[in-house]
């Protein structure tokens, strides 16, 4: 079963906007990923932010972890048209390689 | 890092039928899972491949619907068996690559419908 719910599930934004996804999951975690889909492709790694760790950044890509209250957000600042991609949060399953993912956010960057 | 490939990319499949998906990678990994995704959805574990043992199926998975193969620390396979219209998804492989690490690689996807 999905362990995560993201919210929005769409979003639409303009070039140069920034845009935040949320992530929500239910059990215990050792780190938590983030994962781009382009039109149903494969998946390309994002960033992963351990269970110690409450923010980390790479490039324009902020994520925060609240362990307390089970969620992550991702930030994407001064988004681009090439941002335009599915978004996924997983995490990992009890200390198992396997990951669990999130339902998605759909987001659209206009140019 | 890994390059990852799968084939075929895409095919359309007849009713009771069954396709062989093929997992290649560039590197030997010893971590090698098998995903689908339902058109619209998001990912949901099928099982993980053993190298040299039969394979982990996640629940709601069997191994009668898809037999997984893991013949060396490079290819995997997944069969999907006796197909249905129900059956019609993306099929991705990924593997793990840095030990202690849970970053995973992903194929590009083998995009099934079945008719």
């Amino acid at each position: 079963s999905q362990q995560g719910e993201e919210d929005p599930q769409a979003l639409s934004i303009q070039e140069g906007e920034n845009a935040t996804m949320n992530c929500s999951y239910k059990t215990s975690i050792n780190n938590l990923q983030w994962y781009r889909q382009n039109s149903g492709r494969g998946l390309v790694h994002l960033i992963l932010i351990r269970s110690n760790e409450r923010e980390k950044h790479s490039g324009r890509l902020r994520v925060t972890l609240d362990t307390s209250k089970k969620s992550s957000s991702l930030l994407i600042t001064a988004s681009r048209a090439a941002d335009t991609a599915s978004y996924f949060c997983a995490t990992d399953r009890g200390g198992r390689r396997a990951l669990t993912f999130g339902s998605g956010t759909r987001l659209q960057v206009q140019p | 890092s890994a390059v990852i490939s799968q084939k075929p990319s895409r095919d359309i499949c007849q009713r009771g039928t069954s396709l062989t998906i093929q997992c290649q990678v560039d590197s030997q990994v010893t971590m090698m899972f098998w995903y689908r995704q339902q058109p619209g959805q998001s990912l949901t574990l099928i099982a993980t491949a053993n190298q040299g043992s039969e394979a982990t199926y996640e629940s709601g998975f069997v191994i009668d619907k898809f037999p997984i193969s893991r013949p060396n620390l490079t290819f995997s396979t997944l069969t999907v068996s006796n197909m249905s219209p129900e059956d019609s998804s993306i099929y991705l492989c990924s593997v793990g690559v840095t030990a202690g690490s849970y970053e995973q690689y992903f194929g590009p996807g083998t995009r099934l419908t079945v008719t």
